[in-house]
């Protein structure tokens, strides 16, 4: 059975640092993995979506990788700012074709 | 519109009452989730469609949940008598066809049970 897990549960750093949010998930056999931003009583956003063959995504400051053989996942957020304060959560599609989302990281960006 | 949409946005019930939610996808796409998220948790599986059949409703808590998509389009996810546990945001997704494309989500529909 697939588990996502994701560290830290809650991350404050100050308005200008570079970040590192991380996903770990215990079934390597997946299609891609996609992050996803949330901000309080809203829906989901799509952040970055990777495929199993590719290794890395890029959208301005956000780039995510992914090491399918370790299980892991990290989203890097360069120069944060106030804006970037939300919920961000992991989810992987497995062979099975179902998603498996991890609990989230809260992240909050001290102006 | 262009989005996956929910209806309602929000539903208010009492307990032991029937509930329908309503899911309408991205014009063409044939993959459809259902999830439900509590508080500070992440979203959780609770039925696959392709098309218009149910590939995996492994996630469905009980015989109380149950959803349909007959035209292989809307979906309704529908709970009987509800229970206050039942309550959370529930949030439908959406999927072109293959299993490398991106999931869009809809807004959810958040259900409170008196």
């Amino acid at each position: 059975k697939q588990e996502v897990t994701q560290i830290p549960a809650a991350l404050s750093v100050p308005e200008g640092e570079n970040l590192v949010l991380n996903c770990s998930f215990t079934d390597s056999a997946i299609y891609n993995l996609q992050w996803f931003r949330q901000d309080p009583g809203k829906g989901l956003t799509s952040l970055l979506l990777i495929q199993s063959s590719q290794r890395e995504q890029t959208s301005g400051r956000l780039n995510a990788s992914l090491d399918k053989s370790s299980g892991r996942s990290t989203l890097y957020i360069a120069a944060s700012q106030p804006g970037d304060s939300a919920t961000y959560l992991c989810a992987v599609l497995g062979r099975d074709d179902k998603i498996i989302f991890g609990k989230g990281t809260r992240l909050h960006i001290l102006p | 519109g262009a989005g996956v949409s929910q209806t309602p946005s929000n539903k208010v019930t009492e307990k032991g009452k029937y509930v329908e939610l309503r899911c309408d996808p991205i014009s063409g796409h044939t993959a459809l989730y259902w999830y439900r998220q509590s508080l500070g948790q992440g979203p959780e599986f609770l039925i696959y469609f392709q098309g218009t059949g149910a590939a995996d409703d492994s996630g469905l808590p009980n015989d109380r949940f149950f959803a349909v998509r007959p035209e292989g389009s809307v979906s309704t996810l529908k709970i009987q008598r509800t229970e206050r546990g039942d309550s959370a945001v529930y949030l439908c997704a959406t999927r072109r066809d293959s299993n490398t494309d991106t999931q869009y989500f809809g807004p959810g529909t958040r259900l409170t049970v008196l």
